[in-house]
């Protein structure tokens, strides 16, 4: 296993367009998340499943952005009618229980121009 | 409301010195923190997770503390070396609603110069 695989690595789309991002977590871990980062600040909480069970949304995740997990392997996350503020890095991360530490890929860097 | 914060300016320090960085917390009791290493343009590494039983943890030259009564964690890399430099960040569950979500700070930039 090679560890957490996001795809794309890049993306750039205007305003208004869908983006899908993918992730393929390491195969022995239930539990998958998926986190936002903008420059200068820490990863900000979007989402969380367990196997397919998507259990926690953050609040500050808006109707635009949906994400599944089917037969609990791999995610996406869609980003509807995006904006501009959407712009960011989206990092995926798996981890197989409460105790241990996360291990995350190396995100996707949307920027909406 | 709950935070995880940590000293938002960078810290410079000479290589083979040990490198101290803080993370506090307030409002809340975490039952575990975490501690990443990030580098520019990639995702956080882990590094060392301490539960609020454990007063140290320790890892070849890192080592984490644990103050319940400060609410603070310590991450201290010893003998610091110029590939040790990288954004360092904090983690910690907190509830948020009836969300419950490992939260982040912002990170302590730290460059080991040679």
């Amino acid at each position: 296993d090679t560890g957490v695989s996001q795809d794309p690595r890049h993306k750039i789309t205007k305003r208004g367009q869908n983006v899908t991002f993918r992730c393929d977590p390491i195969s022995e871990h239930n539990r998958l998340y998926w986190y936002r980062q903008t420059l200068g600040q820490g990863p900000e909480f979007l989402t969380y499943f367990q196997n397919e069970a998507q259990l926690e949304k953050s609040r500050l995740l808006s109707d635009r952005f949906s994400a599944e997990r089917p037969k609990g392997s791999f995610s996406t996350l869609e980003i509807q009618r995006t904006e501009q503020g959407d712009s960011a890095m989206y990092l995926c991360a798996s981890s197989g229980g409460q105790y241990y530490g996360y291990t995350f890929g190396s995100g996707t860097r949307l920027t909406v121009v | 409301s709950q935070k995880i914060e940590q000293n938002s300016e960078a810290l410079n320090i000479q290589e083979g010195k040990t490198a101290t960085l803080t993370c506090n917390y307030t409002n809340y009791s975490p039952a575990y923190l975490q501690w990443y290493r990030q580098d520019p343009g990639r995702g956080p590494v882990f590094l060392l997770l301490i539960r609020e039983n454990e007063k140290e943890k320790r890892k070849e030259r890192l080592k984490v503390t644990f103050d319940t009564t400060l609410k603070q964690s310590l991450f201290h890399i010893t003998a610091s070396q110029p590939a040790d430099s990288a954004t360092y960040l904090c983690a910690g569950l907190l509830f948020s609603g009836s969300a419950r979500q490992l939260t982040f700070g912002s990170g302590t930039q730290l460059t080991v110069l040679p």
